[in-house]
């Protein structure tokens, strides 16, 4: 079976350009969730979707936007990037939004903004 | 004080042993507790997910949860160099909106030498 897929694997970027990641999650999921890894730290939470709602947000800044489609995926997009933005964006799929549902996460793309 | 406390390593140990990883957490609302394992340029992985104080066996990992003591650890016997790693504690608690989102120790990179 799948596991969560996202594309792309890598990416650079030049401050202020905006860039979207994709996410495919797992056969039957239908809640995602987006998480920010730095270097050296654990994951933070960014965005929750479920039925293609949004169902929570991280502190992270408005630039940050995400959305689920009808079949479940998702696209993460953030607008005017920083130096600072330069992390691996994880993906993760559940059955649903609830605590009892365990998370299931992708590989991530590595973002670098120069 | 952060809300979840994770000793970042790095850890070595030689292959057979038992290796002890320990999170303490100071947010008392947190219900489920998770361990992940997160090797280099790669997701998390899911190893183990647990609900209610007390032990969860899996093979060679068990995970311990002390809600009265804000204490979770997890245990892996018999250690093989397979086993270098990231290992990354997580927690969630309930957020709202139907939501529950994970929060995550910086994670402890283990070493198991042959």
């Amino acid at each position: 079976d799948a596991g969560v897929t996202q594309s792309p694997t890598h990416l650079i970027k030049t401050r202020g350009q905006h860039v979207t990641l994709r996410c495919s999650p797992i056969s039957g999921h239908k809640s995602v969730s987006w998480y920010q890894q730095v270097l050296g730290q654990g994951p933070q939470f960014i965005f929750q979707y479920y039925e293609k709602e949004e169902r929570g947000r991280g502190n992270f800044p408005d630039r940050f936007s995400a959305r689920q489609f009808p079949n479940y995926s998702s696209e993460l997009n953030v607008n005017a990037l920083l130096l600072g933005d330069s992390a691996l964006y994880l993906c993760a799929s559940s059955l649903a939004h609830r605590g009892n549902s365990p998370l299931h996460f992708g590989n991530g793309t590595r973002l670098t903004v120069t | 004080q952060k809300e979840v406390e994770q000793d970042p390593g790095p850890l070595s140990v030689p292959e057979g042993a038992i290796v002890s990883l320990n999170c303490t957490y100071s947010n008392s609302a947190f219900q489920y507790f998770m361990w992940y394992r997160q090797y280099s340029r790669k997701g998390p992985e899911l190893l183990m997910y647990t609900y209610s104080s007390g032990n969860k066996e899996d093979g060679r990992f068990t995970a311990q949860v002390d809600k009265s003591s804000k204490y979770i650890s997890l245990f892996i016997r018999d250690s093989q160099p397979s086993d270098s790693a990231t290992y990354l504690c997580a927690m969630s608690a309930y957020s709202g909106a139907g939501s529950y989102q994970l929060t995550f120790g910086k994670g402890t990179k283990l070493s198991v030498i042959p």
